[in-house]
């Protein structure tokens, strides 16, 4: 099966300063979607930005950006100029052929104003 | 569009009680899923519907979880007899290209 690993527990950022999350993954398929979701305290997970594996181009979403190295299966998310409102759990997500989805265990996100 | 509903979005319960859960996911996402959420770790899937068939419930806990997804549809997760370990957020998404989920329910077994 396929594993997602978020190493970040935890992490802070100043508002309007830059973040970015870490997550890597593991398969041996070569066609699949990576996602980022938050989850603020309402528990409602929201899609931040979904990447294509077979696109070199890393996907953008106003403020949030990717950072996508499918040889090095990473897969980092990038918050510019933050918001308290970007104070969250952040998941990292792998969707292979069979429309499976497979999450990290999560980064929470301080935003300090 | 309409999102993903569930309901309840709380239930507390003592432990050998049974308890369901519903969700109406969004129309024409033929996919279906149903995780468990504890608190502080990931979202752990249950089990996976497409249409009203069942892809993977590898890791349902079979002698106590059941699921339905009724004409392709909505969907229940039934838990009988709850256990104290039950405890966690249970969320339900629908896909077909990425995934949307709901509120999701607490379950609270006392």
């Amino acid at each position: 099966a396929q594993t997602v690993t978020q190493s970040q527990p935890e992490m802070s950022v100043q508002e309007a300063e830059t973040v970015t999350l870490s997550c890597t993954y593991d398969t041996s398929e070569s066609d699949y979607y990576l996602f980022w979701y938050k989850q603020p305290p309402s528990r409602q997970m929201i899609l931040v930005i979904r990447q294509e594996a077979y696109k070199q181009q890393n996907a953008t979403e106003n403020r949030f950006s990717v950072n996508f190295q499918k040889a090095a299966k990473s897969f980092s998310l990038k918050i510019s100029d933050s918001q308290l409102g970007d104070a969250a759990m952040y998941f990292c997500a792998y969707r292979n052929t069979g429309n499976q989805f497979y999450f990290g265990t999560g980064t929470s996100l301080t935003v300090i104003p | 569009e309409a999102g993903v509903a569930q309901s309840p979005r709380y239930k507390i319960i003592e432990k050998r009680q049974s308890v369901a859960f519903w969700c109406n996911p969004i129309s024409g996402h033929a996919t279906l899923y149903w995780y468990q959420q504890i608190l502080g770790q990931g979202p752990k899937l249950l089990i996976q519907f497409q249409n009203n068939g069942v892809v993977d419930d590898s890791q349902l806990p079979k002698d106590r979880f059941s699921a339905e997804r009724l004409k392709g549809v909505d969907s229940t997760l039934k838990i009988q007899p709850a256990k104290l370990e039950d405890s966690a957020v249970y969320l339900c998404a629908s896909s077909l290209r990425k995934a949307f989920f709901g509120q999701g329910t607490r379950l609270t077994v006392v």
